[in-house]
C-alpha cells in the first residue's frame, strides 16, 4: 500500500501561469481533502471530495481555485494565473467512509516567481 | 476560524525530559486527534482520542481530552532528539474536514 501519493513534490510557476496539483488516495479510500499551509503555520482546510463529487469546499477561494476527482483517475486541485500569495504547501488527505484511517500525503510545495 | 490553539507557541527541552502540549478547541467534536511534522515534511499521524474517550496511550505518547473544558494535551514522555518537530491537533466535528491549530514547536536537545 503505496500511501498517498502527491505530484510534484516541488512546482514552480511563474505569476499568472496555471498549477496542477494530483493526489491519489490510499487504496480503498474515497474520501479526498485538500490543505494549504503557509510558512510558519498550520494546515487550513480547502476542499472535501468524494468520487465526482465536492461535498464541502467552504475552504476554497472563489476565484481561481478548483478541484476534481474523477471517476478514474487522480484528485486535482487547480490554481489558475496563480499570485505569489499562492506559494505554499498543499498537502492532500485520504479517508475511508467513517472518515477514519485519515492519511496525508507529502506534500506539493507551490513556488510562484 | 481558528478551531484548535495549541499552547505553548514553542517549548525547548533536553533530552530525556517529558514534553507537554495543550491544545483548546472551541465546538463539539467527533474526535481530536494529533499529527507531527518534521520540517519541510508531511505530516505523521499519532493519535487519535474520540469524543467519549478521556485518556489514550501509544508508546510514549499520553493524550487526554476534556470534552467539559474543550481541551487536550499530549504528553511526550522520555523526549529524544528525534522528537524535534511541529506538532499539530486538529479536531474533526462533522462532515470528516479537519480543522488544525497553529502548532506547538518542540526542540529536544541533546
Amino acid at each position: 500500500n503505496a500511501g498517498v501519493m502527491q505530484n510534484p513534490r516541488h512546482l514552480v510557476r511563474r505569476r499568472g501561469q496555471e498549477a496542477r496539483l494530483r493526489c491519489s488516495p490510499m487504496k480503498g479510500h474515497s474520501h479526498v481533502y485538500w490543505y494549504r499551509q503557509l510558512p510558519e503555520e498550520g494546515l487550513k482546510f480547502m476542499v472535501y471530495l468524494q468520487k465526482e463529487n465536492i461535498i464541502d469546499e467552504s475552504g476554497m477561494p472563489k476565484e481561481r481555485f478548483s478541484a476534481e476527482f474523477p471517476k478514474e483517475g487522480p484528485s486535482i486541485l487547480r490554481i489558475q494565473q496563480v499570485v505569489r500569495g499562492d506559494s505554499a504547501a498543499y498537502f492532500c488527505a485520504s479517508s475511508d467512509d467513517e472518515g477514519y484511517g485519515y492519511t496525508f500525503g507529502s506534500g506539493t510545495r507551490l513556488t510562484v516567481v | 476560524s481558528q478551531q484548535g490553539e495549541e499552547d505553548p507557541q514553542a517549548l525547548s527541552i533536553q533530552e530525556g525530559e517529558n514534553a507537554t502540549m495543550n491544545c483548546s478547541y472551541k465546538t463539539s467534536i467527533n474526535n481530536l486527534q494529533w499529527y507531527r511534522q518534521n520540517s519541510g515534511r508531511g505530516l505523521v499521524h499519532l493519535i487519535l482520542i474520540r469524543s467519549n474517550e478521556r485518556e489514550k496511550h501509544s508508546g510514549r505518547l499520553r493524550v487526554t481530552l476534556d470534552t467539559s473544558k474543550k481541551s487536550s494535551s499530549l504528553l511526550i514522555t522520555a523526549s529524544r532528539a528525534a522528537d524535534t518537530a511541529s506538532y499539530f491537533c486538529a479536531t474533526s466535528s462533522y462532515g470528516n474536514k479537519l480543522v488544525f491549530g497553529a502548532g506547538t514547536i518542540l526542540r529536544v536537545k541533546s
